[in-house]
């Protein structure tokens, strides 16, 4: 089945501890990104990747990191992590960009105290 | 800077009755035009998208939307509202050819029985 998996679902942290949301995706696609959903703003991309080592940033950047060392992966780091990044975050790819659509992981529920 | 703009960020409307969702971009020059649908817990799932050709475009479960370049508008509709129809929906445009995509703050469409 075609996917795009993301990892942890839920998770409750505090404030500067490190952390790692993992985001894989089963399509072969060459652009991933990510975004981050907050009540009354929509969808706010935060970083995306055009293909492997080719990342840049989003509407709203600051605060975190990627990487896209491997094709199907696409994880995002939050090296220390703050309260206002307290959000529902999801993973996208897509087969290209412009027209493509992009297809959603679950989410991944982060709230930091 | 370019913008989306739903307007309502909640509809309420009965079961059988016409759903009408708004969407407005704020840019001369057309975008790619998408939405996408979220239900509870769940990441967004496409419904349809406009790229360029006919301005009258079908998605699924019985939606369609309008492009029209004079109103800059991308409004969502579906003749007759069903109760699985409740979900919260996003508008979002590319203006590019590359990964950026922006969308609109939601609407939370509720169908009464």
């Amino acid at each position: 089945e075609a996917q795009v998996t993301q990892n942890p679902r839920y998770l409750i942290t505090v404030t500067g501890k490190k952390l790692t949301v993992t985001c894989s995706q089963n399509m072969n696609h060459e652009y991933m990104s990510w975004y981050r959903q907050d009540p009354g703003l929509g969808l706010r991309q935060i970083y995306y990747s055009m293909n492997v080592e080719v990342t840049d940033k989003g509407d709203v950047p600051e605060g975190y990191k990627v990487s896209r060392k491997e094709k199907r992966n696409f994880p995002l780091i939050l090296e220390s992590p703050s309260p206002n990044q307290t959000s529902l975050y999801f993973c996208a790819s897509s087969l290209g960009g412009g027209n493509q659509p992009q297809h959603f992981g679950d989410g991944t529920r982060l709230s930091i105290l | 800077a370019q913008s989306v703009t739903q307007l309502g960020s909640h509809v309420s409307v009965s079961e059988g009755a016409l759903v009408l969702l708004r969407c407005n971009y704020s840019s001369s020059v057309p975008p790619y035009l998408f939405w996408y649908v979220q239900y509870p817990n769940q990441g967004l799932q496409l419904l349809l998208k406009y790229t360029t050709g006919a301005t009258l475009v079908k998605g699924i479960n019985g939606f369609e939307a309008e492009f029209k370049k004079s109103e800059t508008s991308f409004h969502l509709t579906k003749p007759s509202a069903h109760m699985s129809d409740a979900a919260e929906y996003f508008c979002a445009a590319s203006w590019t050819s590359g990964s950026r995509l922006t969308f609109g703050e939601g609407t939370q469409l509720t169908v009464n029985p």
